[in-house]
């Protein structure tokens, strides 16, 4: 069955860096686009970023573009997310999702990501 | 940027029925997808495509989608149904996905 398991979260001071991935198992990886969406406390989800199947296209939300970017790894199945220049209001729990057509069709558990001195 | 608005809270006596809105510009012409995200637990497609269902989600859950407005509708809704419902579209003019701001939906 399909799964998507992140991890690289944790507690780091405003301005650092954390580097995030999602390894994936279950379907042919390279088939798919993936996704970071994220839902910071009481608040709703947020889509981060995507990535194309092969090529590598990206796009990101406006509220980390320029300091996270997305990359995968198709031979090793993982999807990653280097966050730089962490903010508090980056605070949140991540989710690797899968897509398909644009649907989300699989989530990972998420990890959490607190920005804090 | 491409805004979706949902309702912050729906109450439903059980075996009821729940209407959960999703409101953006012509949101009729773009593909509205619906996700159901409990405590602890990823989030679950409930429905995508505007009133598709994906296998193992009940047929108590249906949508659709016209003019300004798309719609998530559980039929006789049981306490297991209580959680928040988020609606997502994609935003093909600026080439980002959008997430309504959530409804909790609460069994009375």
């Amino acid at each position: 069955q399909v799964q998507l398991v992140e991890s690289g979260g944790g507690l780091v001071k405003p301005g650092g860096s954390l580097r995030l991935s999602c390894a994936a198992s279950g379907f042919t990886f390279s088939d798919y686009y993936m996704n970071w969406i994220r839902q910071a406390p009481g608040k709703g989800l947020e889509w981060i970023s995507f990535i194309s199947r092969i090529n590598g296209d990206t796009n990101y939300a406006d509220s980390v573009k320029g300091r996270f970017t997305i990359s995968r790894d198709n031979a090793k199945n993982s999807l990653f997310l280097q966050m730089n220049g962490l903010r508090a209001e980056d605070t949140a729990i991540y989710f690797c999702a899968r897509a398909s057509n644009g649907v989300y069709d699989s989530w990972g558990q998420g990890t959490l990501v607190t920005v804090s001195s | 940027s491409y805004v979706l608005t949902q309702p912050a809270s729906v109450s439903v006596a059980p075996g009821k029925t729940a209407k959960i809105t999703c409101g953006g510009n012509n949101i009729g012409t773009k593909g509205v997808h619906w996700y159901q995200r409990k405590p602890g637990q990823a989030p679950v497609l409930v429905i995508y495509y505007d009133a598709d269902r994906p296998s193992g989600i009940p047929e108590r859950f249906s949508g659709s989608s016209s003019g300004n407005t798309a719609t998530l509708t559980i039929s006789r809704v049981e306490a297991g149904d209580e959680a928040d419902y988020y609606c997502q579209v994609w935003d093909s003019s600026s080439d980002q996905s959008v997430f309504g701001g959530g409804t909790k939906l609460t069994v009375l």
